[in-house]
């Protein structure tokens, strides 16, 4: 079955960097693309990053364009996303999710960053 | 971007009784494609988000058919038909037909 498990999450002092993964089995990680949705406390889903399958196209949302940088490792079956020069509105329960068909077909169970001095 | 307005925020609802959710979007979701790309989420307490409906009305895998989506172009419903205690928690719509995709606000079932 489709599994996927998100590692990575902590706590960080702003202006620091963290590194999220996202491990997949149960599918051909190859040939789907991944993305990252975060939660912050008590609050909604905000959409974060979008990669395909090859990791050829990127897109971001634009609070986070310029600072976290999405990248996946297909031998691995890994997908990250790198965040830099964090911020307190960055603390969130971050999910990864498999752009299938049909879109955000399966989810992980989500990392907990939390972004304080 | 596009804004996704769910009402109502809250419906408190009776075991057995149906409840409905309505999603407009500030412009049509139908891509160039030809689909429209609007899901539904559940998310129950403490749970990740888990994919309810897709491309307007279609049920994922294992999802009870007391759930049904409708609509077309901006505007969208989900229906429960009859409320079981499972039911609780919060449902977003979605939409991944333009960049940045966006969520709704979210609106959380209750029982009463």
């Amino acid at each position: 079955q489709v599994q996927l498990v998100e590692s990575g999450g902590g706590v960080v002092q702003p202006g620091r960097s963290l590194r999220l993964s996202c491990t997949a089995s149960g599918f051909t990680f190859s040939s789907f693309g991944m993305l990252w949705v975060r939660q912050a406390p008590g609050k909604g889903l905000e959409w974060v990053a979008i990669i395909s399958s090859d990791g050829g196209e990127k897109y971001y949302a634009d609070s986070v364009k310029g600072r976290f940088t999405i990248s996946r490792d297909n031998s691995k079956n890994t997908l990250y996303l790198q965040m830099n020069s964090l911020r307190a509105e960055d603390t969130a329960v971050y999910y990864c999710a498999k752009d299938g068909d049909p879109k955000f077909d399966y989810w992980g169970q989500g990392t907990l960053v939390t972004v304080s001095s | 971007d596009i804004v996704m307005t769910q009402t109502p925020l809250s419906s408190p609802v009776t075991l057995g009784q149906p409840a409905s959710i309505s999603c407009r979007s500030s412009q049509s979701l139908v891509h160039s494609n030809g689909n429209t790309y609007l899901s539904w989420l559940q998310q129950r307490p403490g749970q990740p988000p888990r994919l309810l409906i897709y491309k307007i009305s279609n049920r994922f895998s294992g999802v009870p058919d007391r759930f049904s989506g409708s609509g077309a172009g901006t505007d969208f419903t989900l229906k429960i038909s009859r409320v079981e205690a499972e039911d609780v928690g919060v449902y977003y719509c979605m939409q991944a037909t333009h960049f940045p995709w966006t969520f709704g606000q979210g609106t959380k079932v209750e029982i009463k």
